[in-house]
């Protein structure tokens, strides 16, 4: 089975604080992703990546980065983290290069739930 | 745009009950489409995934359809148990290899 782990379940941190959410799959897959969901918004992608040091903005990017320097490890990182980046957040993987011709079903970890106060 | 509606929100059954969960989108140029489950603080436990050239697929009491010419896909859950109880969500890969996600709908089954 594919296993996604997500460094933290829960995570508390302060306004203005650099935040790393880590993500580490176990079956080689080439694509990975990160989305952040909210009552209300439902699932919005933040960012993703095809390939080792390749990454790809999603629908919300803004207030993000991401890095993946090794294939199995994929990072989200908030530069300043603000209120209003309290959420869910999901990582995925898949097999398969491009997202558009892997055409396999995404796996997801058990999310972070990030607090930022 | 791609929009993916589910419908309804929530829905509460009987247990043993056959069910039924929509999910439309508005955009037929998709790869496939994903059920997915959600229990409550958890993440995403892909369920079913069905391709734009099939027509359904199944796994044990699920059986998930899909109608790209109308934009609709359904969830049927048969026999259904109090342990089926969680969020649905459904979503669609659209032509740049996202997906687009419902919001979900809410399933209770009580014993």
């Amino acid at each position: 089975d594919v296993k996604v782990t997500q460094s933290s379940r829960y995570l508390v941190k302060r306004t203005g604080e650099k935040v790393f959410l880590e993500c580490v799959q176990d079956m080689d897959h080439e694509n990975m992703f990160w989305y952040r969901q909210d009552p209300g918004l439902g699932l919005r992608l933040i960012y993703f990546s095809y390939d080792v040091k390749m990454k790809e903005k999603g629908d919300i990017p803004e207030g993000y980065s991401v890095s993946r320097e090794k294939k199995e490890r994929f990072s989200l990182i908030l530069e300043s983290a603000s209120t209003n980046q309290t959420s869910m957040y999901l990582c995925a993987s898949s097999f398969g290069g491009h997202p558009g011709f892997g055409n396999q079903p995404q796996h997801f970890g058990d999310g972070t739930r990030l607090s930022i106060l | 745009k791609q929009e993916v509606t589910q419908i309804p929100a929530a829905l509460s059954v009987p247990e043993g009950e056959n069910l039924v969960l929509n999910c439309s989108f508005t955009d037929s140029a998709i790869y496939n489409l994903q059920w997915f489950r959600q229990d409550p603080g958890k993440g995403l436990t892909s369920l079913l995934l069905i391709q734009s050239s099939q027509r359904e697929q199944t796994s044990g009491r699920l059986n998930a359809s899909l109608d790209k010419s109308s934009g609709r896909s359904t969830l049927y859950i048969a026999a259904s148990q109090p342990g089926d109880s969680a969020t649905y969500l459904c979503a669609a890969t659209n032509q740049g290899g996202k997906l687009i996600f419902g919001q979900g709908t809410e399933l209770s089954v009580k014993p």
